[in-house]
């Protein structure tokens, strides 16, 4: 099983201002089979990154996703008061189980 | 639009069965694989099962396996969680959600979640 580490914990940060945000993974990822995820309070994750560096749909290009191996970047370059949430990296590769890392709480 | 609606969750004993359903919408719901995702409370996430689209393949994760059941209907446009002997840790917010390709794709578009807790 590919164990996610992400860091930090929580980014305290201001409106304006670049995030970055890491996820490091136990062992290589196959074809950065990696996505983010933001969650906001109350409720359901919402896909913003996969394959380590392609937005979903939607999503503006203000966040970009970088990396490759075991060490992929969740950069947004300009936040907005509506980037203030939760954010998970998942690796999701060919064999199972899919995991996700533990967090990272991004606050005003 | 693309929809997914959980229903089926509650208050269950330790050792009982729940039977979680999600109603799919706005897609051709037969074209595509589903995944359930849980969050206990206050946690992180945490993905339980995926089925494909003709439920060919199915996987679990270990902390289910042997215990909950995912099965699908596309005919009613349904993915299901049949979860038996129930623990305190399998207290959670369960997410029905899309996988946008085969297996090795992410989830795209997720329910709002049905709340199951596990207590006596």
């Amino acid at each position: 099983e590919i164990v996610l580490t992400q860091s930090p914990g929580t980014l305290s940060l201001s409106p304006g201002e670049r995030a970055t945000l890491s996820c490091r993974a136990s062992q290589s990822v196959s074809n950065s089979y990696l996505a983010w995820y933001q969650q906001k309070p109350g409720q359901a994750p919402r896909l913003l990154i996969y394959g380590a560096s392609s937005r979903a749909t939607g999503i503006p290009d203000r966040l970009s996703g970088s990396g490759s191996g075991t060490d992929f970047t969740l950069t947004i370059s300009r936040l907005e008061p509506e980037d203030f949430a939760v954010y998970y990296c998942q690796q999701y590769g060919r064999s199972p189980p899919k995991t996700f890392g533990q967090g990272t709480k991004l606050e005003i | 639009e693309v929809q997914l609606v959980e229903s089926g969750g509650g208050l269950v004993q330790p050792g009982g069965s729940l039977r979680l359903s999600c109603v799919a919408s706005g897609f051709t719901f037969s074209s595509y694989s589903m995944s359930w995702v849980r969050q206990a409370p206050e946690k992180g996430l945490e993905w339980i099962s995926y089925i494909s689209s003709s439920s060919n393949t199915i996987f679990y994760a270990d902390s289910v396996r042997g215990r909950f059941t995912i099965s699908r209907d596309n005919a009613k446009n349904s993915l299901y969680l049949q979860m038996n002997s129930l623990r305190a840790e399998d207290t959670a917010v369960y997410y029905c959600a899309r996988v946008s390709g085969v297996y090795y794709s992410p989830e795209d578009y997720w329910g709002q979640g049905t709340l199951v807790t596990v207590s006596s």
